[in-house]
């Protein structure tokens, strides 16, 4: 059964103090993994999907990065705007359901 | 364009009543999937159709089940609800890279 842990659960920074975001997984075939960002009472909005280890996506102050077992989403110099749950979730090959994890909590303060 | 819509966006249920769910996904897109968020959790897989047919269904009792229309729009039914449904649901659009829609807030009392 496919498994996605994030940590950390809740994270609060200064406004441009870069930090990471954990995802790590087991999946039996990796379609895809993806990122997505979800503000409160909102659903979520893609950010990237990335397919094979060693693969990196960026998207202005974000970067998506992939190995076997975790992806990372580095965010730098963030704003308070940046301020959202990050979700990671897998794609199997069997290709239809994508399994979230229970998100990090991201707190971006001026 | 368009993105993916749902209705409503918010319901009161008392338990026991049933209680259906609308979306429209993306002009195109032929495939829909419904999501059950419960606060603080990550969203979890409840169906995936696609071309009508059901191609996919998560971990979800018989009370929930689903349908998609000739235009690709799709209801998600609950019956007998329990206090646990309260969630945000979502409607997913795309085959592949999902687009979200802002869910409907379905609180059971």
């Amino acid at each position: 059964e496919d498994q996605v842990t994030q940590s950390p659960e809740a994270l609060r920074l200064q406004e441009g103090e870069s930090s990471s975001l954990n995802c790590s997984y087991t999946v039996s075939g990796l379609r895809g993994l993806f990122w997505y960002r979800q503000d409160p009472g909102k659903g979520p909005e893609f950010l990237f999907t990335l397919y094979s280890a060693g693969e990196e996506k960026e998207k202005e102050r974000l970067k998506a990065t992939l190995t076997k077992k975790e992806s990372f989403l580095h965010i730098t110099a963030p704003k308070p705007e940046d301020s959202a749950t990050y979700l990671c979730a897998v794609q199997d090959n069997s290709g239809y359901a994508l399994n979230f994890g229970k998100g990090t909590s991201l707190l971006v303060t001026p | 364009d368009a993105g993916v819509t749902q209705s409503p966006t918010h319901l009161i249920k008392t338990r026991g009543q049933h209680v259906t769910l609308r979306c429209s996904p993306i002009s195109g897109h032929k495939s829909v999937s419904w999501y059950q968020q419960v606060l603080g959790q990550g969203p979890q897989f409840i169906f995936q159709y696609y071309e009508k047919e059901e191609r996919g269904r998560g971990n979800f009792p018989d009370r929930f089940s689903a349908r998609q229309f000739p235009n690709y729009s799709s209801e998600l039914n609950v019956n007998a609800l329990l206090l646990g449904d309260s969630a945000l649901y979502l409607c997913a659009s795309g085959d592949y890279g999902y687009t979200f829609g802002s869910g409907t807030r379905l609180t059971v009392v």
